[in-house]
């Protein structure tokens, strides 16, 4: 079975710049997650779709940060303009929509992007 | 804010069992108890979960104390394969996870 996918893998910009990430999630999988990882942090959830609807995106900061997920399947997260504080790795992951009343929540992550703002 | 605190770091010999502890006082009665690792430029993985009873899976076993304020996750002969930071997350049904910074393991040769 396939993983989740992410391009780029690395990514340097200057500060202002814009830069995008996308996410294939595994196929089936309902639901779609953007993390934010700071070096020496946990991950920090940005946005959660569930198809191609937004569930939460509380903790995005949306007037730099956008992302949409057409067709419910592929996601792309854009940063506009960047700044240096945007340094970190961006995660995305996918679930299965969990059975009414089961505890079974298994989340599975891409490798991340690697963004380097200068 | 996450609702578990875990050492910040801890060392354990290869061949041996990891005890990794977890505090999570506050939890309440409908909330289960997940481990995650992340491995070193991989993103995190799922390795366990539990409600009340102690769990065991080809990965690792959960170990739950019964008043649920703490848990231990243990793996049972470390490899060096197994040095990554471990996660310890509290939730309830229809939550989102909240990572907290985790315990960097190291397994030494």
């Amino acid at each position: 079975e396939a993983g989740v996918a992410q391009s780029p893998r690395y990514k340097i910009i200057e500060k202002r710049q814009s830069v995008a990430f996308w996410c294939n999630p595994i196929s089936g999988h309902a639901t779609l997650y953007w993390y934010q990882q700071i070096l020496g942090q946990g991950p920090k959830l940005l946005i959660q779709f569930q198809n191609n609807g937004v569930v939460d995106d509380s903790q995005l900061p949306k007037d730099r940060f956008s992302a949409e997920r057409l067709k419910g399947v592929d996601s792309t997260l854009k940063i506009q303009p960047a700044k240096l504080e945007d340094s970190a790795v961006y995660l995305c992951a996918s679930s299965q929509t969990p059975d009414r009343g089961s505890s079974y929540n298994e989340q599975f992550f891409g490798p991340g992007t690697r963004l380097t703002v200068l | 804010d996450a609702k578990t605190t875990q050492p910040p770091s801890m060392d354990c010999a290869e061949g041996r069992a990891a005890n990794l502890p977890c505090n999570h006082s506050t939890i309440s009665g409908n909330e289960y108890v997940y481990w995650y690792r992340q491995i070193h430029s991989q993103g995190p993985q799922y390795i366990i979960h539990g409600l009340k009873n102690n769990e065991t899976n080809e990965m690792a076993s959960l170990i739950i104390t019964e008043d649920r304020k703490s848990s231990t996750l243990i793996l049972p002969h470390a490899t060096l394969r197994d040095t990554a930071v471990y996660y310890c997350i509290v939730i309830n049904y229809g939550q989102n996870f909240v990572f907290g910074p985790g315990t960097r393991l190291s397994v030494l040769p």
